[in-house]
């Protein structure tokens, strides 16, 4: 979706932190969300923040949120070969429709 | 019932060709959406239902396409004479649908090429 944005690839060795970074636009977004999608599957959900939110963790997962700079952020603790996929941030400008950003493809290199 | 499925999994179609696909949303769920990926993109939103309702469709969603979901479980999408801009993964989810986080759930995908 043209209204997030994400850069499109990164490399990480394993065993090391990875953040993932996104804009978005909406700032009726309720909620804000982060999908990882592997070759050929479905997307599955990995954790959400709600918008009055600035942070949340759950387990090796961190998303920082800066809602003034409509800014979200994933950090990816401990980074392994399994973490290898692509991940969509998404907004949810409305009661229903979720917009995706193009994707960020996340390498992990032994 | 463990997440929502798709059938099928791959279609190859001549264009001109009629295509149908179905989503099994889990089973709690009175939300289903219907969206779109093409390589190197994030899923476009087409469509949604609340219980059998058609309550949303996008601008991608052309007269060519239609979906229904006739007694508010699984829902099918068919694309009347296909065309090779349809080539795309149809990617369903569905959600509980009550007042909160709008978590969707995805279900495999149906990859569709027209050749």
């Amino acid at each position: 979706g043209e209204d997030v944005e994400q850069s499109l690839f990164l490399s990480v060795r394993e065993g090391d932190s990875s953040v993932i970074n996104c804009t978005y636009t909406d700032s009726s977004s309720t909620y804000l969300y982060w999908y990882k999608q592997e070759p050929g599957a479905g997307l599955q959900l990995l954790t959400y923040i709600f918008s009055n939110m600035d942070m949340k963790q759950d387990q090796r997962l961190t998303v920082l949120l800066n809602k003034k700079d409509k800014h979200l952020s994933l950090r990816i603790a401990d980074t392994q070969t399994g973490d290898s996929a692509i991940y969509f941030c998404a907004e949810n400008p409305n009661d229903y429709k979720l917009s995706f950003g193009a994707g960020t493809t996340v390498t992990v290199r032994a | 019932d463990t997440g929502v499925s798709q059938d099928p999994r791959h279609k190859i179609t001549k264009r001109g060709q009629n295509v149908t696909f179905r989503c099994d949303p889990i089973s709690e769920h009175n939300r289903l959406y219907w969206y779109r990926q093409t390589l190197g993109q994030g899923p476009e939103f087409l469509t949604y239902f609340q219980n059998e309702a058609q309550l949303e469709k996008s601008r991608l969603l052309s007269d060519r396409f239609s979906a229904e979901r006739p007694k508010g479980s699984f829902s099918t999408l068919e694309i009347q004479r296909t065309e090779q801009g349809d080539s795309a993964m149809y990617l369903c989810a569905s959600s509980g649908g009550l007042a909160g986080t709008n978590e969707q759930f995805f279900g495999p995908g149906t990859r569709l090429t027209v050749l």
